[in-house]
């Protein structure tokens, strides 16, 4: 994984801006991902996810991009708020429905007011 | 409602002593989890439950026993425990068949700090 056992790796963006968040996985077998953001003090919630045979999935005021030929995963805020300051975190698993999920070393993303 | 609990939220104890965390969720979902999370934010999947039965064990030390009551529930014991234990522990559940999404549910966490 990267910059694991490291530190977090940070971003800080202006309120009202869009920030984007990237993530490198190694499995070249993964077939879904998840982004899930989490809170100080709460647990990761999730906030989308995309399946391997797709590129791009959109939801509010949030896009995942899909890169499977660099194994690469972006998380796109639009218009971001201090409600969006948090740690966001990529999952992947290998087989959707095998239960396991693995985690990513997770952004910690501040809004600027 | 919460959907996914875990109690305590906060333990504070010596090495060396044994303590549980219970977990309960309400969502009806057949497979609950246990993962930890260090210092560093690293969430790392321990162990998984499928309707009572096991279904992951990541290489975790046997002092840490998962148990599994109903399908609602999944607790977590730990014996003897060491310095190194000491992160939040965060139970989360799932429904992957059925139409279910897959999507993990989790639980506000349970801060365990070892002196």
């Amino acid at each position: 994984g990267e910059n694991v056992g490291l530190h977090l790796p940070t971003l800080s963006v202006q309120e009202g801006d869009n920030s984007i968040i990237n993530c490198a996985y190694s499995n070249s077998a993964s077939d879904y991902f998840i982004w899930y953001k989490q809170e100080s003090g709460k647990g990761p919630q999730f906030i989308i996810d995309i399946r391997s045979n797709m590129d791009k999935r959109q939801g509010q005021r949030v896009t995942v991009l899909l890169n499977k030929t660099v194994k690469h995963l972006s998380l796109q805020i639009a218009a971001t708020q201090p409600g969006d300051s948090a740690v966001y975190f990529c999952a992947e698993m290998v087989n959707f429905g095998n239960e396991k999920l693995t985690f990513g070393t997770g952004t910690r993303l501040t809004i600027i007011p | 409602d919460t959907a996914v609990s875990q109690t305590p939220k906060y333990l504070v104890t010596q090495m060396g002593n044994d303590k549980s965390i219970k977990c309960e969720q309400n969502l009806g979902h057949d497979t609950m989890y246990w993962y930890k999370q260090d210092s560093k934010k690293f969430l790392k999947i321990m162990f998984s439950y499928n309707n009572k039965e096991l279904i992951i064990n990541e290489t975790v030390p046997n002092r840490f026993s998962p148990k599994s009551p109903d399908k609602a529930h999944l607790n977590l014991h730990i014996n003897s425990l060491e310095l190194g234990d000491s992160a939040v522990y965060f139970c989360a559940s799932s429904q992957w068949t059925g139409g279910g999404t897959g999507e993990l549910f989790f639980g506000e966490g349970s801060r365990l700090t070892v002196l």
